[in-house]
């Protein structure tokens, strides 16, 4: 059974640019998950989806956005890059909603950004 | 709302003795409490989860956690390390209202030969 993917794995991008991250979750899996993951913030959930709609979000400005497909697939953007948003992205997916019943989560290995 | 407390950033053990990461919590609610493992430059991996049976859990690779309500707590524990141990750890809670997860700042282990 394969397990998340993410993708791009690597990437640098400038300050003001924007991004889009994709992952593919488990099949079955009808939730996803996104991190961010920081040394000096740690992980920080950004936003869940299950079901192509918007369960929960974190506390990230509006620059960061996502949304999921009929398939499950799920993307992430973030517009006006800043330097702070360099990090490591994870995506997680889970049968149910993350942290509920059947909701463990899987992860991918996760995207790294570089905003230069 | 719900948080969780890592005790320790950072562990070193001998390979061979035993592993201790404490891990204290705090919940409105009964809480699920679930152990993650990261090794280098890989995605967070599950070891073992708490949701209400019983309060010695077992996990992968001979890690368990003990849930002590009265203490709010979560260690996870391995009788014996291994070099294959070292990787950061995370303990995450769940609030069973409304299903967020909250992470600790992780445990950053490290195994000596």
């Amino acid at each position: 059974k394969a397990g998340v993917t993410q993708t791009p794995r690597y990437l640098i991008k400038t300050r003001g640019q924007q991004v889009t991250l994709s992952c593919s979750p488990i099949s079955g899996h009808r939730s996803v998950s996104w991190y961010q993951q920081t040394p000096g913030q740690g992980l920080q959930f950004l936003f869940e989806y299950f079901s192509e709609t918007q369960r929960n979000k974190g506390n990230f400005p509006g620059r960061f956005s996502g949304r999921q497909f009929s398939n499950s697939r799920s993307e992430m953007n973030v517009s006006t890059l800043e330097l702070g948003d360099s990090a490591l992205y994870l995506c997680a997916s889970s049968l149910s909603l993350a942290g509920g019943p059947r909701g463990e989560l899987f992860f991918g290995e996760g995207s790294r950004l570089t905003v230069l | 709302a719900q948080s969780v407390t890592q005790l320790d950033s950072h562990v070193s053990v001998s390979e061979g003795t035993p592993v201790l990461l404490r891990c204290n919590y705090s919940s409105s609610y009964s809480p699920s409490l679930f152990w993650y493992v990261q090794h280098p430059n890989k995605g967070l991996q599950l070891l073992l989860k708490y949701t209400s049976a019983a309060t010695l859990v077992k996990g992968i690779n001979g890690f368990e956690a003990e849930f002590k309500k009265s203490e709010t707590s979560f260690h996870l524990t391995k009788p014996s390390a291994h070099m294959s141990d070292a990787a950061e750890y995370f303990c995450v809670v769940s609030d069973r209202t409304d299903y967020k997860l909250s992470f600790g700042a992780g445990t950053t282990v490290t195994v000596r030969a």
